[in-house]
């Protein structure tokens, strides 16, 4: 398994503004994710985290809007810019240790949008 | 990535039933994954199995694949209150990719 710590767990943000998310993991993995769950919905893949480059990103997503930064093998860091009340969702980010098995989540990032 | 479907969306049972989730999958994949999400937190890795496995056990729970049908299901038997929670699956191509999900189903068990 992989202890994942996540920050902040909830914020109430003003349109407009920006919000970076954390993602810390206990030891070193090959890959980092980050999703996001809109009210009553299911995950969307936002992006994989590579380190030392730039994040790969689905459509639908681009990095002016959610840019991520990776600069090591255990930490990551999600920003949600220029929010609006549609940006409200939970963040969650996701760890893979190894090729070909289990993702591990965080506890997620709710962020309501006013 | 495009989502997969789950059926039911909602099922509420009596406790001591068993419950069983359906799972399907658009695109050929390396392995399928099961989640248990309670009220919105994070997700609670329940089960992986394998794109050549047919069947896999871990509990009271049991999942099945059919790569044929593009489908996977997870039984939960003699639910307990506490199995109150949505339930994801989740495919994988492999490698580098992340997961694509499916829409869950919401699982109520009545006491």
């Amino acid at each position: 398994s992989a202890v994942i710590s996540q920050k902040p767990s909830r914020d109430i943000c003003q349109r407009g503004t920006s919000l970076t998310i954390q993602c810390q993991v206990d030891s070193q993995v090959t890959m980092m994710f980050w999703y996001r769950q809109q009210p009553g919905q299911s995950l969307t893949l936002i992006a994989t985290a590579n380190q030392g480059s730039e994040a790969t990103y689905e459509s639908g997503f681009v990095i002016d809007k959610f840019p991520i930064s990776r600069p090591n093998l255990t930490f990551s860091t999600l920003t949600v810019s220029n929010m609006s009340p549609e940006d409200s969702s939970i963040y969650l980010c996701s760890v893979i240790r190894n090729m070909n098995t289990e993702a591990f989540f965080g506890q997620g990032t709710r962020l309501t949008v006013v | 990535s495009q989502q997969g479907e789950e059926d039911p969306q909602a099922l509420s049972i009596q406790e001591g039933e068993n419950a069983t989730m359906n799972c399907s999958y658009k695109t050929s994949i390396n392995n399928l994954q099961w989640y248990r999400q309670n009220s919105g937190r994070g997700l609670v890795h329940l089960i992986l199995i394998r794109s050549n496995e047919r069947e896999k056990h871990s509990g009271r729970l049991r999942v099945t694949l059919d790569t044929s049908k593009k489908s996977s299901s997870l039984l939960i038997t003699a639910s307990r209150a506490a199995d109150t929670a949505s339930y994801f699956c989740a495919s994988s191509g492999g490698g580098a990719d992340g997961l694509t999900f499916g829409k869950g189903t919401h699982l109520i068990i009545q006491p």
